[in-house]
């Protein structure tokens, strides 16, 4: 069965500073990987996702994450977070064989301004 | 306009009472879910759907049933309210479960008395 898992789950920085938000899943087969947010108040919305080809990918607002499948990870990056990043992230593992998209527990990213 | 419509956004229920909460897509997309959100617990799967008359259990489906007649319609049956289902509820669909992006619907706050 697939699994997700993410390491951090509160983190606090200041504006400026770089983020790194890890995530790894557990899955025997070809997987397809995602990146939500959730602002406050809001649903989720999506990030970006990688399916296949070029393991690093680029999402909105500046955001991007590396596939390394030996790690079994998909890490979630910005060089530089503003206040307006404070939200709740989520990683998620979907396979086409299940049709099932499974998320990780969430890390809420607090930005100091 | 287009997208998931979640009804009610607010219930609150006495123990050992029942109720559906309502999903409809217009998106004629195959792939329909119901996620509970819990502090700390990130989105846990409950019930999926990959196509009319399919439907599949999650990682928590206990005490939650499901049904698809229709590919627009997705509800989500409560048998007998425990605390423990007090929760945020969340209904997704998708074109293809597993490698399609989710859309959300905008959440219904149930609280189990």
């Amino acid at each position: 069965a697939q699994s997700v898992s993410q390491h951090n789950h509160h983190v606090i920085l200041s504006e400026a500073a770089s983020l790194e938000l890890g995530c790894n899943y557990s899955y025997g087969g070809t997987v397809n990987l995602f990146w939500y947010v959730q602002y406050p108040g809001q649903h989720l919305q999506l990030l970006l996702k990688y399916f296949s080809g070029d393991p690093l990918v680029k999402g909105i607002k500046g955001f991007e994450a590396e596939f390394i499948k030996s790690k079994f990870s998909f890490n979630l990056r910005k060089p530089s977070v503003q206040w307006s990043d404070t939200a709740e992230y989520f990683c998620a593992v979907g396979t086409s064989n299940t049709g099932k998209l499974i998320f990780g527990q969430g890390t809420t990213l607090q930005v100091k301004p | 306009n287009a997208g998931v419509t979640q009804t009610p956004k607010f219930q609150v229920l006495k123990t050992g009472q029942s109720m559906t909460l309502q999903c409809a897509q217009d998106m004629n997309h195959e792939y329909m879910s119901w996620y509970r959100q819990d502090p700390g617990m990130g989105l846990r799967l409950i019930h999926y759907s990959v196509g009319a008359g399919i439907t599949d259990q999650g990682e928590v489906p206990n005490g939650y049933n499901v049904s698809r007649s229709t590919t627009e319609d997705f509800p989500l049956r409560l048998l007998s309210a425990a605390p423990s289902q007090t929760s945020v509820y969340f209904c997704a669909s998708s074109y293809k479960g597993g490698i399609s992006p989710l859309h959300f619907g905008n959440g219904t706050r149930l609280t189990v008395t």
